[in-house]
């Protein structure tokens, strides 16, 4: 069965660090990996998307994630983290049966301290 | 494009009483979703369609219904509301194949009293 595990409920870090969001994945197939963020009170928003080829994906506001097969593993890395970063991060994979259902991890929570 | 609309974006019901959520995309997607957010469990999927007049149960689909009558629209209905279905709600949609994201529409805020 697909599964998606974010092991970080809420993650802190000062403005300027770097980030790391951790994501472990439960899928028989090669997965399509997607994260999405979340603002408070919003929707969600693409980050980025895994589906093959180069394992290091670039996504929209200087995030990227890698994906590496043999730790089931999806993580999402920012250099350098802004205040307006602080939202909730979801992990997704999309499974390949009818419908293309995602399935999605429980969210990680960031703060951002000044 | 407006994209994934939802209406309303605040609904109090009382327990027993019924309601329609109302989903639509500008965007010409064959897929739509409905899912629920509560905290600590992240986004469960209620019921999908694939295609106009299609629907199929997602994870947690008892206590709603769905209707896809056209293809930019896609119906949630609480037939008899209950507390547990005190949560936010999310409509989305997508082009069909894997490959594609979802695209999220604001969210309804519902609470059963």
């Amino acid at each position: 069965a697909q599964s998606v595990t974010q092991p970080d409920i809420h993650i802190t870090v000062s403005e300027g660090a770097s980030l790391e969001l951790r994501c472990n994945y439960s899928y028989g197939a090669t997965p399509y990996l997607f994260w999405y963020v979340q603002s408070p009170g919003q929707g969600l928003q693409l980050l980025l998307k895994y589906f093959s080829g180069d394992t290091l994906v670039q996504g929209i506001k200087g995030f990227e994630a890698e994906f590496k097969r043999s730790q089931s593993s999806f993580n999402l890395r920012k250099p350098s983290v802004h205040w307006s970063d602080a939202a909730e991060y979801f992990c997704a994979v999309g499974a390949r049966h009818t419908g293309n259902q995602f399935y999605f991890g429980t969210g990680t929570s960031l703060t951002v301290i000044p | 494009n407006a994209g994934v609309t939802q209406t309303p974006k605040f609904r109090v019901l009382k327990t027993g009483q019924s309601m329609t959520l109302l989903c639509a995309q500008d965007m010409n997607h064959e897929y739509m979703y409905w899912y629920r957010q509560d905290p600590g469990m992240g986004l469960r999927l209620i019921h999908y369609s694939v295609g106009e007049g299609t629907t199929a149960k997602g994870e947690v689909p008892d206590g709603y219904n769905v209707s896809r009558l056209k293809k930019q629209n896609f119906l949630l209905g609480l037939e008899s509301a209950a507390p547990s279905q005190t949560s936010v709600y999310f409509c989305a949609s997508s082009p069909p194949g894997v490959i594609y994201e979802q695209y999220f529409g604001p969210g309804t805020r519902l609470t059963v009293t």
